[in-house]
């Protein structure tokens, strides 16, 4: 593994409560993603951040807050979670689709609002 | 919407047979991108091909990028029941900071 880490890996949590999933790296990659699995839907982007403190929104970031107040840690929280935000969660880390280099993912957290 | 869409979305074949799976895009890009995803696990990269190239090779796999069509294929060959597993092409949309996926192709190799 390419020295990421997501905590919890596994979170049952209860409708209307805030959770907050970290991603952690050791690699100095710039760029950070965090992402969404569901059947059917493949993987979507929830929020990415190109720096400390830089970050933008995915294509499915309602409901979902970022931050990034060091390069090693990337921060998701669901502020109220719902029963659609039940799915996988998974964070990569690169150093730039551009610069043609590979993501790295982490190996996922598994999340269920009850 | 994503920027990838796989095709098909399912896939069965025998073992020693190839694989072929395609990916369309809708914007330009810089590179594509495919991944694997063994169920239950996180993607893991398998080869990058630039605008600027045609074909790529690596070990078994042979990836084709056509920028006119906004499209991709990603040959396997001589496949194994270990490639059974879902196969992603991911796209940058131009920028350096996006990477989006499609919904995948699942791969299933029966031996």
């Amino acid at each position: 593994d390419a020295g990421i880490t997501q905590s919890p890996r596994h979170k049952v949590t209860e409708t209307g409560t805030p959770v907050t999933l970290r991603c952690h790296q050791t690699e100095n990659h710039r760029y950070m993603y965090w992402y969404r699995q569901d059947p059917g839907h493949g993987l979507r982007l929830i929020h990415y951040s190109y720096g400390v403190k830089d970050t933008d929104k995915g294509e499915v970031s309602d409901g979902y807050s970022v931050s990034r107040s060091k390069t090693e840690d990337f921060l998701l929280t669901l502020e109220s979670a719902t029963s659609s935000q039940t799915s996988v969660y998974f964070c990569a880390i690169s150093f730039g689709a551009v610069a043609g280099t590979e993501a790295f993912f982490g190996q996922g957290t598994r999340l269920t609002v009850v | 919407s994503q920027q990838g869409e796989e095709d098909p979305q399912a896939l069965s074949i025998q073992e020693g047979e190839n694989a072929t799976m395609n990916c369309s895009y809708k914007t330009s890009i810089n590179n594509l991108q495919w991944y694997r995803q063994n169920s239950g696990r996180g993607l893991v990269h398998l080869i990058l091909i630039r605008s600027n190239e045609r074909e790529k090779h690596s070990g078994r796999l042979r990836v084709t990028l056509d920028t006119s069509k906004k499209s991709s294929s990603l040959l396997i060959t001589a496949s194994r029941a270990a490639d059974t597993a879902s196969y992603f092409c991911a796209t940058d949309g131009g920028s350096n900071y996006k990477l989006t996926f499609g919904k995948g192709t699942l791969l299933t190799v029966n031996p």
